[in-house]
C-alpha cells in the first residue's frame, strides 16, 4: 500500500464549478501538508501548505487537513480554464526534512470554458 | 522558474548506453534533489545533495549515481540505461533542510528521457 493515495482522475468540470481534490495517507507522523500545481510540460510549483490540522485559505483556494481521518483536501472555487493542470498532494514529517517528502500520484484537472 | 535549468530537455538513447542529466541553479541553495515522475507513481526521490560532494540515496536510487562538484551543478548519471528508466526527470532545490512553506521545493521543467 502506498503511503499517499490520490485519485489520478482526470476530473473534468465546467468553468465556475467548485472543485474538490483529495488525498489519503497512512503515516500518522506527517505534519506538513502541501499542494503543488503542475502545468503540462512544466515542473510542479507550490500552491498551498498547511501545518497539522485545520484549514487555510488563499484566494479561490482552500486547503483542509483532517489528521484524525488521515485525509487532506484542496478546494478550488469559481474554477477557471487556467486552473487546468495536475495537482499533487505532498506531505512530510517536519523532523525528517525535505528529502522525506512523499508525493501523491497527482490528479489531472480540466476546466472547460 | 526559480533559476533552475535542466539539460537536455529531451533525450532518446539506447539500452546499455550511459546518460548524464544536468541541473544548474542560480539560487545558491544548499539542497538539490533528483526525482523521477511516472504515471501512477508521482514523484519519487532518486538522490539528493546537502552540499558540495555530499550526496545520499533516495527511495529509487538503483541504477543511478550523482555528483555535485559545485554548489550550482548537480549531475545525474545512468551508468547503463534500461527501458525501465524511461521517465521524466525533475531536479529540485530548497533553501533549507525543512521542506515546507518557508523552504518549498522549487522544481526545474524536467528532462524527458526515452530508453529504446
Amino acid at each position: 500500500q502506498k503511503e499517499v493515495e490520490q485519485d489520478p482522475g482526470p476530473l473534468s468540470v465546467p468553468e465556475g464549478a467548485i472543485v474538490s481534490l483529495n488525498c489519503t495517507y497512512s503515516n500518522s507522523a506527517f505534519q506538513y501538508f502541501m499542494w503543488y500545481r503542475q502545468y503540462s510540460r512544466k515542473g510542479p510549483e507550490l500552491l498551498m501548505y498547511t501545518y497539522s490540522s485545520g484549514n487555510k485559505e488563499d484566494g479561490r483556494f482552500t486547503a483542509q487537513v483532517d489528521k484524525s481521518s488521515k485525509y487532506i483536501s484542496l478546494f478550488i472555487r469559481d474554477s477557471q480554464p487556467s486552473d487546468s493542470a495536475t495537482y499533487l498532494c505532498a506531505m512530510n514529517n517536519h523532523r525528517a526534512g525535505g528529502f522525506k517528502t512523499i508525493f501523491g500520484a497527482g490528479t489531472r484537472l480540466f476546466v472547460k470554458a | 522558474d526559480a533559476g533552475i535549468t535542466q539539460s537536455p530537455r529531451h533525450k532518446v538513447t539506447e539500452t546499455g548506453t550511459p546518460v548524464t542529466l544536468r541541473c544548474h541553479q542560480t539560487e545558491n541553495h544548499r539542497y538539490m534533489y533528483w526525482y523521477r515522475q511516472d504515471p501512477g507513481h508521482g514523484l519519487r526521490l532518486i538522490h539528493y545533495s546537502y552540499g558540495v560532494k555530499d550526496t545520499d540515496k533516495g527511495e529509487v536510487s538503483d541504477g543511478y549515481s550523482v555528483s555535485r562538484s559545485k554548489t550550482e551543478d548537480f549531475l545525474l548519471t545512468l551508468e547503463s540505461a534500461t527501458s525501465s528508466q524511461t521517465s521524466v526527470y525533475f531536479c529540485a532545490i530548497s533553501e533549507s533542510f525543512l521542506s515546507s512553506y518557508n523552504s518549498p521545493l522549487h522544481f526545474g521543467n524536467g528532462t524527458r528521457l526515452t530508453v529504446t
